[in-house]
């Protein structure tokens, strides 16, 4: 069984300052760990993942994001926020050598300010 | 490449009419999937295939019928549409490897659909 959860439904953050997306999962096993990003009226599209080494993964526009296993956590950071980074953001699991169905969390509103 | 594409990008049908979405794919996946996305709900899975011709049931697959007839088209079909259908439906695909569950999904950008 996998499950995730992204205990925020909504991240307040001024422009220029960091910002941090929470996750946090459950798997049986060995996770693959995803984070995708929705604009308005989009389809979700590709940041970054992790898959096996380095703890901490690099993705697309600045984005990064810390494997943490002790605990199980993969949240989703930028040094300094930008007003167009304002978007619906989803962590996915897949376990390693398991089901390669994602299950998705619900989804964090990331809101940057002015 | 396109991508993933999907068509139509909205529509709205009367309950009991039926209807059929296409999505396509021109990056050659083996792996592709239906998407239903409501408010506060994330994304739920209605409906997948591993393959050319082969489909499985998803979490929400009820009311949903899929074919995969070509490795490149992916369909979802309402038989009899109802007003909890109202959704916006994503498609997705994705490449498959030998450790199977590492790649990522390529999501196209969806159809609003509203049943009155």
């Amino acid at each position: 069984a996998q499950s995730v959860a992204q205990p925020e439904d909504q991240v307040n953050v001024a422009e220029g300052n960091p910002l941090t997306v929470k996750c946090t999962y459950s798997v049986s096993g060995n996770p693959y760990l995803f984070w995708y990003v929705q604009y308005p009226n989009r389809g979700l599209q590709f940041l970054l993942k992790y898959i096996t080494g380095d703890n901490l993964v690099k993705g697309s526009y600045g984005f990064e994001a810390e494997f943490n296993k002790s605990q199980t956590s993969f949240h989703l950071k930028k040094p300094s926020a930008l007003v167009s980074d304002s978007a619906l953001y989803f962590c996915a699991v897949t376990i390693r050598g398991g089901s390669y169905i994602p299950t998705f969390g619900r989804g964090t509103s990331l809101i940057v300010h002015p | 490449n396109a991508g993933v594409t999907q068509t139509p990008k909205f529509r709205v049908l009367k309950t009991g009419q039926s209807m059929t979405l296409l999505c396509a794919q021109d990056m050659n996946h083996e792996y592709m999937y239906w998407y239903r996305q409501d408010p506060g709900m994330g994304l739920r899975l209605i409906h997948y295939s591993v393959g050319e011709g082969t489909t499985a049931k998803g979490e929400v697959p009820d009311g949903y019928n899929v074919s995969r007839l070509k490795k490149q088209n992916f369909l979802l079909g309402l038989e009899s549409a109802a007003p909890s259908q109202t959704s916006v439906y994503f498609c997705a695909s994705s490449y498959s490897t030998v450790l199977a569950g590492d790649n990522e999904q390529f999501f196209g950008p969806g159809t609003r659909l509203t049943v009155l």
